[in-house]
Protein backbone atom coordinates (compact mmCIF):
# COMPACT_ATOMS: atom_id res chain seq x y z
CA UNK A 1 0.00 0.00 0.00
CA UNK A 2 0.99 3.70 -1.26
CA UNK A 3 2.04 5.69 2.27
CA UNK A 4 -0.16 8.78 0.66
CA UNK A 5 -2.75 7.93 -1.70
CA UNK A 6 -4.75 10.13 -3.77
CA UNK A 7 -7.16 9.55 -6.73
CA UNK A 8 -5.43 11.57 -9.33
CA UNK A 9 -8.99 12.37 -11.14
CA UNK A 10 -9.17 14.98 -13.38
CA UNK A 11 -11.81 16.42 -11.74
CA UNK A 12 -13.66 18.39 -14.45
CA UNK A 13 -16.70 20.52 -12.63
CA UNK A 14 -18.42 23.48 -13.68
CA UNK A 15 -18.10 26.98 -11.83
CA UNK A 16 -20.31 27.03 -8.50
CA UNK A 17 -20.04 23.68 -7.94
CA UNK A 18 -18.57 21.42 -4.93
CA UNK A 19 -15.76 18.97 -5.06
CA UNK A 20 -14.35 17.23 -2.35
CA UNK A 21 -10.80 15.05 -2.54
CA UNK A 22 -9.85 12.11 -0.22
CA UNK A 23 -6.55 11.22 0.44
CA UNK A 24 -5.51 8.01 2.61
CA UNK A 25 -2.47 7.37 4.42
CA UNK A 26 -0.94 4.15 5.55
CA UNK A 27 0.87 5.10 9.06
CA UNK A 28 -1.44 5.35 11.28
CA UNK A 29 0.79 6.97 13.94
CA UNK A 30 0.89 9.95 11.27
CA UNK A 31 0.94 12.94 12.69
CA UNK A 32 0.28 16.15 10.43
CA UNK A 33 -1.66 16.66 7.51
CA UNK A 34 -1.12 19.39 4.57
CA UNK A 35 -3.15 19.96 1.34
CA UNK A 36 -0.95 22.04 -1.23
CA UNK A 37 -1.92 23.65 -4.16
CA UNK A 38 0.18 23.18 -7.45
CA UNK A 39 -0.50 25.17 -10.86
CA UNK A 40 0.67 24.03 -14.05
CA UNK A 41 4.51 23.98 -14.18
CA UNK A 42 5.09 25.70 -11.05
CA UNK A 43 5.98 25.05 -7.74
CA UNK A 44 4.02 23.74 -4.77
CA UNK A 45 2.00 26.06 -2.38
CA UNK A 46 0.80 25.58 1.09
CA UNK A 47 -3.04 25.76 1.02
CA UNK A 48 -3.97 24.71 4.67
CA UNK A 49 -3.04 22.66 6.92
CA UNK A 50 -5.37 20.31 8.23
CA UNK A 51 -6.32 20.09 12.38
CA UNK A 52 -8.11 17.24 14.26
CA UNK A 53 -11.17 19.51 14.69
CA UNK A 54 -11.30 20.24 10.93
CA UNK A 55 -10.51 23.55 9.55
CA UNK A 56 -11.91 26.07 7.33
CA UNK A 57 -10.65 28.87 5.14
CA UNK A 58 -13.31 30.80 3.15
CA UNK A 59 -14.51 28.68 0.44
CA UNK A 60 -12.24 25.97 1.49
CA UNK A 61 -12.60 22.75 4.06
CA UNK A 62 -9.99 20.29 5.59
CA UNK A 63 -10.95 17.16 7.36
CA UNK A 64 -9.24 14.15 9.09
CA UNK A 65 -10.75 11.00 9.84
CA UNK A 66 -8.04 9.21 11.53
CA UNK A 67 -10.32 6.20 12.71
CA UNK A 68 -10.08 5.57 8.34
CA UNK A 69 -6.79 7.12 7.83
CA UNK A 70 -8.17 9.80 5.08
CA UNK A 71 -7.95 13.66 5.00
CA UNK A 72 -10.41 15.66 2.45
CA UNK A 73 -10.37 18.86 0.93
CA UNK A 74 -13.65 20.34 0.48
CA UNK A 75 -14.08 23.00 -2.48
CA UNK A 76 -17.22 25.18 -2.13
CA UNK A 77 -18.34 27.20 -5.14
CA UNK A 78 -15.63 26.79 -7.90
CA UNK A 79 -14.00 29.39 -9.37
CA UNK A 80 -11.77 28.97 -12.58
CA UNK A 81 -8.91 29.92 -10.74
CA UNK A 82 -9.28 26.82 -8.71
CA UNK A 83 -7.99 24.48 -11.10
CA UNK A 84 -4.79 23.48 -10.15
CA UNK A 85 -3.41 19.94 -8.62
CA UNK A 86 -3.95 19.04 -5.21
CA UNK A 87 -1.24 17.85 -3.61
CA UNK A 88 -2.11 15.65 0.25
CA UNK A 89 1.36 15.69 2.63
CA UNK A 90 1.39 13.45 5.50
CA UNK A 91 4.38 13.85 8.30
CA UNK A 92 4.96 10.29 9.13
CA UNK A 93 5.21 9.07 13.14
CA UNK A 94 9.15 10.44 13.08
CA UNK A 95 7.99 13.70 12.42
CA UNK A 96 10.90 14.82 10.36
CA UNK A 97 9.90 14.71 6.64
CA UNK A 98 6.77 14.89 4.32
CA UNK A 99 5.71 12.47 2.18
CA UNK A 100 3.64 13.51 -0.73
CA UNK A 101 0.76 11.83 -2.60
CA UNK A 102 0.61 11.63 -6.30
CA UNK A 103 -1.93 14.96 -6.36
CA UNK A 104 -5.51 15.15 -7.75
CA UNK A 105 -6.14 17.43 -11.01
CA UNK A 106 -9.24 19.68 -10.63
CA UNK A 107 -10.20 21.15 -13.64
CA UNK A 108 -13.20 24.03 -13.40
CA UNK A 109 -14.93 25.26 -16.63
CA UNK A 110 -17.24 27.93 -17.63
CA UNK B 1 7.56 35.87 -5.00
CA UNK B 2 11.62 35.85 -4.29
CA UNK B 3 11.70 33.66 -1.12
CA UNK B 4 13.27 30.57 -2.76
CA UNK B 5 15.14 30.88 -5.83
CA UNK B 6 16.74 28.32 -8.38
CA UNK B 7 18.77 28.62 -11.65
CA UNK B 8 18.25 27.29 -14.29
CA UNK B 9 15.10 27.04 -14.90
CA UNK B 10 15.00 24.97 -17.50
CA UNK B 11 17.93 22.60 -18.73
CA UNK B 12 18.54 20.27 -21.39
CA UNK B 13 22.32 18.03 -20.99
CA UNK B 14 23.53 15.06 -22.74
CA UNK B 15 24.36 11.69 -20.02
CA UNK B 16 27.89 12.78 -20.78
CA UNK B 17 27.76 16.17 -19.18
CA UNK B 18 28.05 17.90 -15.62
CA UNK B 19 26.22 20.35 -14.73
CA UNK B 20 24.65 21.80 -11.08
CA UNK B 21 21.53 23.27 -10.63
CA UNK B 22 21.72 25.86 -7.47
CA UNK B 23 19.16 27.01 -5.36
CA UNK B 24 18.90 29.98 -2.91
CA UNK B 25 16.49 30.90 -0.02
CA UNK B 26 16.18 34.26 1.14
CA UNK B 27 13.75 33.29 4.52
CA UNK B 28 16.40 32.86 6.96
CA UNK B 29 15.34 29.07 6.95
CA UNK B 30 17.99 26.48 8.19
CA UNK B 31 16.59 23.71 6.80
CA UNK B 32 16.58 23.14 2.81
CA UNK B 33 15.28 20.25 0.44
CA UNK B 34 16.11 18.79 -3.19
CA UNK B 35 12.76 17.16 -4.25
CA UNK B 36 12.17 15.07 -7.79
CA UNK B 37 9.18 15.55 -9.38
CA UNK B 38 8.10 13.20 -12.10
CA UNK B 39 4.57 12.92 -14.31
CA UNK B 40 2.53 10.78 -12.63
CA UNK B 41 4.20 9.98 -9.64
CA UNK B 42 4.45 11.89 -6.10
CA UNK B 43 7.45 14.59 -5.10
CA UNK B 44 10.62 12.48 -4.02
CA UNK B 45 12.42 13.80 -1.05
CA UNK B 46 16.32 13.80 -2.57
CA UNK B 47 17.96 15.25 0.16
CA UNK B 48 17.76 17.07 3.25
CA UNK B 49 20.19 19.11 4.94
CA UNK B 50 19.56 21.17 8.62
CA UNK B 51 21.90 23.63 9.89
CA UNK B 52 24.33 22.94 6.62
CA UNK B 53 24.60 19.33 7.42
CA UNK B 54 23.23 16.39 5.73
CA UNK B 55 20.35 14.99 7.68
CA UNK B 56 18.60 12.31 4.85
CA UNK B 57 19.59 10.82 1.60
CA UNK B 58 17.06 8.71 0.94
CA UNK B 59 19.21 6.39 -1.66
CA UNK B 60 19.72 8.97 -4.26
CA UNK B 61 21.79 7.29 -7.50
CA UNK B 62 25.77 9.19 -6.60
CA UNK B 63 25.33 10.64 -10.37
CA UNK B 64 23.35 13.24 -7.56
CA UNK B 65 25.88 14.99 -5.60
CA UNK B 66 24.41 17.89 -2.88
CA UNK B 67 26.15 20.58 -1.86
CA UNK B 68 25.39 22.88 1.02
CA UNK B 69 28.05 25.29 1.47
CA UNK B 70 25.69 27.61 4.13
CA UNK B 71 22.16 27.52 5.17
CA UNK B 72 20.81 29.64 2.30
CA UNK B 73 22.84 28.16 -0.77
CA UNK B 74 21.52 24.44 -2.03
CA UNK B 75 23.34 23.06 -5.04
CA UNK B 76 22.55 19.83 -6.79
CA UNK B 77 25.97 18.53 -8.65
CA UNK B 78 24.77 16.16 -11.84
CA UNK B 79 27.13 14.26 -13.57
CA UNK B 80 26.68 10.93 -16.32
CA UNK B 81 22.98 11.38 -16.15
CA UNK B 82 20.17 8.97 -17.63
CA UNK B 83 17.35 9.85 -19.64
CA UNK B 84 14.89 8.38 -16.80
CA UNK B 85 16.83 11.08 -14.52
CA UNK B 86 14.36 13.46 -16.72
CA UNK B 87 11.82 15.39 -14.23
CA UNK B 88 11.30 18.92 -12.27
CA UNK B 89 14.08 19.57 -9.50
CA UNK B 90 12.41 21.18 -6.82
CA UNK B 91 14.57 23.05 -3.64
CA UNK B 92 12.35 23.84 -0.61
CA UNK B 93 13.19 25.09 2.58
CA UNK B 94 11.91 25.76 6.04
CA UNK B 95 12.68 27.04 9.46
CA UNK B 96 13.19 24.09 11.75
CA UNK B 97 11.89 24.43 14.98
CA UNK B 98 8.50 25.76 13.96
CA UNK B 99 7.76 22.61 12.61
CA UNK B 100 9.06 21.52 9.58
CA UNK B 101 6.13 21.18 7.51
CA UNK B 102 5.32 24.82 6.20
CA UNK B 103 8.16 24.00 3.57
CA UNK B 104 8.63 26.79 0.61
CA UNK B 105 9.29 25.52 -2.32
CA UNK B 106 11.22 26.94 -5.45
CA UNK B 107 9.84 27.08 -9.20
CA UNK B 108 11.90 24.12 -9.99
CA UNK B 109 14.61 23.59 -12.81
CA UNK B 110 13.53 21.65 -16.00
CA UNK B 111 15.94 19.05 -16.41
CA UNK B 112 15.93 16.67 -20.01
CA UNK B 113 18.69 14.30 -20.15
CA UNK B 114 19.34 13.37 -23.97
Amino acid sequence: RKEVEQDPGPFNVPEGATVAFNCTYSNSASQSFFWYRQDCRKEPKLLMSVYSSGNEDGRFTAQLNRASQYISLLIRDSKLSDSATYLCAVIQSSGDKLTFGTGTRLAVRP
Amino acid sequence: ETGVTQTPRHLVMGMTNKKSLKCEQHLGHNAMYWYKQSAKKPLELMFVYNFKEQTENNSVPSRFSPECPNSSHLFLHLHTLQPEDSALYLCASSQEGRGQWEQFFGPGTRLTVL
